[in-house]
């Protein structure tokens, strides 16, 4: 069974450009979470999907972060304009139904900001 | 406002040695908690979750526990190995208000 999905694996831009994230979930899986991973700290959920729809989006900087899966399946997540305190590591997860449900990671974009 | 708390932060040990990681969180209206390692520059890898109803989890040299009255979950590894030297995470998920929240993790160093 093919894991979570997620490209590109590094990226590096400029502050105040933008940058975009893709992530293929574990196939038949209807819950999608994006979370941000800033050095030395734990995952923080930024938004979570269930199909195309959107469960929590409290923790997502509205301001410059937006998210969609359009279709129930893939999903982006866009930075603009980034700024140097955006500089993390960008994971995406999935679980088959609900977030009772266990979770499975892809390997992550790493981004720096300069 | 729920919080994750997992100490210690880093833990050295020589192979062979059993340990226990802890992981505290504050508010013990939870329905599950997960146990995951993260190797660096890798994302995380799922060891073992325990839903709300369960006391303990199970899987080879590991086992999880979960005490919501005090909130507490500690992970126990069996005989290490210096393959297990990673970091481990563990993550509520909550009612009430509240999603998936992950404790800042302990860097575990296994000597050979």
């Amino acid at each position: 069974e093919a894991g979570v999905a997620q490209s590109p694996r590094y990226k590096i831009i400029e502050k105040r450009q933008s940058v975009a994230f893709w992530c293929n979930p574990i196939s038949g899986h209807a819950t999608l979470y994006w979370y941000q991973q800033i050095l030395g700290q734990g995952p923080k959920l930024l938004i979570q999907f269930q199909n195309n729809g959107v469960v929590d989006d409290s923790q997502l900087p509205k301001d410059r972060f937006s998210a969609e899966r359009l279709k129930g399946v893939d999903s982006t997540l866009k930075i603009q304009p980034a700024k140097l305190e955006d500089s993390a590591v960008y994971l995406c997860a999935s679980s088959l139904l609900t977030d009772l449900n266990e979770q499975f990671f892809g390997p992550g974009t790493r981004l720096t900001v300069l | 406002k729920q919080e994750v708390t997992q100490i210690p932060a880093a833990l050295s040990v020589p192979e062979g040695e059993n340990l226990v990681l802890n992981c505290s969180f504050t508010d013990s209206a939870i329905y599950n908690l997960q146990w995951f390692r993260q190797d660096p520059g890798k994302g995380l890898t799922s060891l073992l979750l325990i839903q709300s109803s369960q006391r303990e989890q199970t899987s080879g040299r590991l086992n999880a526990s979960l005490d919501k009255s005090s909130g507490r979950s500690t992970l126990y590894i069996a005989a290490s190995q210096p393959g297990d030297s990673a970091t481990y995470l563990c993550a509520v998920g909550g009612t009430g208000g509240f999603k998936t929240i992950f404790g800042a993790g302990t860097r575990l160093f296994v000597k050979a």
